[in-house]
């Protein structure tokens, strides 16, 4: 089974900051990683497929890059709603996982 | 538009069962593969269960296989999860998901609709 490391899980940053979030996976998973925001109280949201590829509607401040074990969602310049959690999710085979998680937080 | 709704929620206790909904509209359910996914308060997603559109393929998560079952209706637009010998480690919000494309297959599309979620309190 593919596990997914994200770090750090917690992030304290400012609005204006470039942000970057990092998903290691256990093995390869070529490009099949996608991104997701959620905010409290509320379903996730996708951002990202395929490890680059900015959902219709997604600001592109958010961008994704990476392929085989190493990931990263960058944020250029952050936002008042982007304070949230984001996790990363492999779609490569089952059993499908989400990374633990990235809270980017006030600081 | 798409829309995902659950039901079946609420308090049961452990080794009893449930039984969950997921109503949907605004597209061609048929089409799509979907999911379970949940997540226990305060804690990160985890991935349940999925069935292909057509029913013909499904695959469980370990720490719910051989208790829960994915099944669908293409005729009613309804998805469920039988849940059964739950326990307290399944509390969580569970939340039906649309894969981002129709035709289930590889690689797996990921998932761009989400119903509101849908709370499971396990407890004595």
């Amino acid at each position: 089974d593919v596990q997914l490391t994200q770090s750090p899980s917690f992030l304290s940053a400012s609005v204006g900051d470039r942000v970057t979030i990092t998903c290691r996976a256990s093995q390869g998973i070529a490009n099949y990683l996608a991104w997701y925001q959620q905010v409290p109280g509320k379903a996730p949201k996708l951002l990202i497929s395929a490890a680059s590829t900015l959902q219709s509607g997604v600001p592109s401040r958010f961008s994704g890059s990476g392929s085989g074990t190493e990931f990263t969602i960058t944020i250029s310049s952050l936002q008042p709603e982007d304070f949230a959690t984001y996790y990363c999710q492999q779609v490569n085979s089952y059993p499908l996982a989400f990374g633990g998680g990235t809270k980017v937080q006030v600081k | 538009q798409v829309q995902l709704v659950e039901s079946g929620g609420g308090v049961v206790q452990p080794g009893r069962s449930l039984r969950l909904s997921c109503a949907a509209s605004g597209f061609t359910f048929s089409d799509y593969g979907m999911h379970w996914v949940r997540q226990a308060p305060g804690k990160g997603l985890e991935w349940v269960a999925v069935i292909w559109f057509d029913g013909t393929i499904i695959y469980y998560a370990d720490s719910v296989k051989g208790r829960f079952t994915i099944s669908r209706d293409n005729s009613k637009n309804s998805l469920h999860l039988q849940m059964n010998s739950l326990r307290a480690d399944d509390t969580a919000v569970y939340y039906c998901a649309r894969e981002e494309r129709p035709g289930s297959g590889w690689p797996v599309p990921p998932f761009d609709s989400w119903g509101q979620g849908t709370l499971v309190t396990v407890a004595s």
